[in-house]
């Protein structure tokens, strides 16, 4: 059954604590992302990876941190210096085209609440 | 940056109605995907299209990329169509997605 898995789905933390959101995917894609969502609002794009050992920074990047040590694996680590660290946490994941378009599926998503 | 736009922002519809959501873009794009979320916060892809005409179902979506807008239409709506509705364009060279801020839709039984 294939597709993109995400854990755990509701996160409690207190301020000033690092906490790690895992997602996994089988889908053998090359890409993967990570987007928070506040509510009401749209997604935004924190990171990205088009390939393994490589990562990029999105529009909203401080604050957090990630890996890719596998093809399968983008951990997103929120780190204190996170301002306003609560919110919903969606990964995402897409195959890599030699051309410039793709399509992104999304995982259940993480609601992180920091206290 | 590409400016996505959506409207309306809310919609409140009787279930068998008909629906129009519409989606404006500031820039050229390659990629675009309608979504909808599902009261649990699933993303759920319902299409892929970043030009032309396609259905699925009850729903069918237009992009017409030279206009920089795109159409979602949802007929004879029920209730488990409620949640909202993203749109969501790529550019070319750039590996992400820039969301709307959406079109709640709620379906009255």
């Amino acid at each position: 059954d294939g597709g993109i898995t995400q854990s755990p789905k509701y996160l409690f933390r207190k301020e000033g604590q690092n906490v790690t959101l895992s997602c996994e995917q089988n889908l053998n894609h090359d890409a993967m992302y990570w987007y928070r969502q506040d509510p009401g609002q749209g997604l935004r794009l924190i990171y990205y990876s088009q390939i393994v050992n490589d990562f990029q920074k999105g529009d909203i990047a401080e604050g957090y941190s990630v890996s890719r040590e596998k093809k399968e694996s983008f951990p997103l680590t929120v780190t204190s210096a996170q301002k306003n660290p609560t919110a919903f946490y969606l990964c995402a994941s897409s195959a890599r085209t030699s051309g410039a378009t793709y399509e992104q599926y999304f995982g259940p998503g993480t609601r992180l609440t920091v206290t | 940056g590409i400016q996505v736009e959506q409207s309306p922002p809310d919609l409140i519809l009787q279930e068998g109605a008909n629906s129009t959501l519409r989606c404006n873009f500031s820039d050229s794009v390659n990629n675009l995907q309608w979504f909808h979320q599902n009261p649990w916060g699933q993303l759920i892809n319902l299409f892929y299209i970043p030009s032309g005409t396609k259905q699925n179902g009850r729903l069918s979506a237009t992009t017409v990329a030279t206009e920089r807008y795109s159409l979602l239409y949802i007929s004879s709506s029920q209730t488990t169509d409620s949640g909202v509705y993203f749109c969501a364009v790529g550019i070319q060279g750039a590996q992400k997605l820039v969301f709307g801020q959406g079109t709640r839709l709620t379906i009255n039984p």
